[in-house]
């Protein structure tokens, strides 16, 4: 079975640009969630998609959008790039959760490195 | 608000011990605690997950560990081989399904 997979792999822009990042999530898989690594921050949540909706966000501006197509694949926005916004970029999927209230493992993808400009 | 703590930040051992990692979060309302590895400029690479129910799963060489009422997890790894040198992540699935990660251990196994 395939992993996730994140294109493009690298990403250089310049400030004030937009970027747009694809993430393909385990075939079966219905739950895709975004990440920010940076050295300072660590690993911080942007949002995660379920069936197309939003379920969860966290605490990033506006300048940051996803969405989430019927396939799962999802993408994320980046507006008015800032230099600070340089970092890798990771997506994780997972089957979500059970009936019993049990949360699946996520799967990361190699992540996309955005340096900005 | 949840925090989650790892300690040491950083650990160098020598081939062949047994040694134990360190992830501590401060609201025990989790789904789960995963483990993970990540190598250097790569994703993550999931180890073990850990139900709010479970007091520990095993995989090969690894043994993690939950104790919720301490907000406690701790990865256990036998035998340490210097393929294991990598950073070693923890998070935690909050009950409003938010996921947050420790900063990390940084292990390094010395041949």
């Amino acid at each position: 079975k395939a992993g996730v997979t994140q294109t493009p792999r690298y990403l250089i822009k310049t400030r004030g640009q937009q970027v747009t990042l694809s993430c393909s999530p385990i075939s079966g898989h219905r739950s895709v969630s975004w990440y920010q690594q940076t050295p300072g921050q660590g690993l911080q949540f942007l949002f995660e998609y379920f069936s197309e909706t939003q379920r969860n966000k966290g605490n990033f501006p506006g300048r940051f959008s996803g969405r989430q197509f019927s396939n799962s694949r999802s993408e994320m926005n980046v507006s008015t790039l800032e230099l600070g916004d340089s970092a890798l970029y990771l997506c994780a999927s997972s089957l979500n959760r059970d009936s019993w209230g049990l949360s699946y493992e996520q799967f990361f993808g190699p992540g996309t490195r955005l340096t900005v400009l | 608000k949840q925090e989650v703590t790892q300690i040491p930040a950083a650990l160098s051992v020598p081939e062949g011990e047994n040694l134990v990692l360190n992830c501590s979060f401060t609201d025990s309302a989790i789904y789960n605690l995963q483990w993970f590895r990540q190598d250097p400029g790569k994703g993550l690479t999931s180890l073990l997950l850990i139900q709010s129910s479970q007091r520990e799963q095993t995989s090969g060489r690894l043994n993690a560990s939950l104790d919720k009422s301490s907000g406690r997890s701790t990865l256990y790894i036998a035998a340490s081989q210097p393929g294991d040198s990598a950073t070693y992540l923890c998070a935690v699935r909050r009950r409003d399904d938010k996921i947050i990660f420790g900063k990390g251990t940084r292990l390094h196994i010395l041949p």
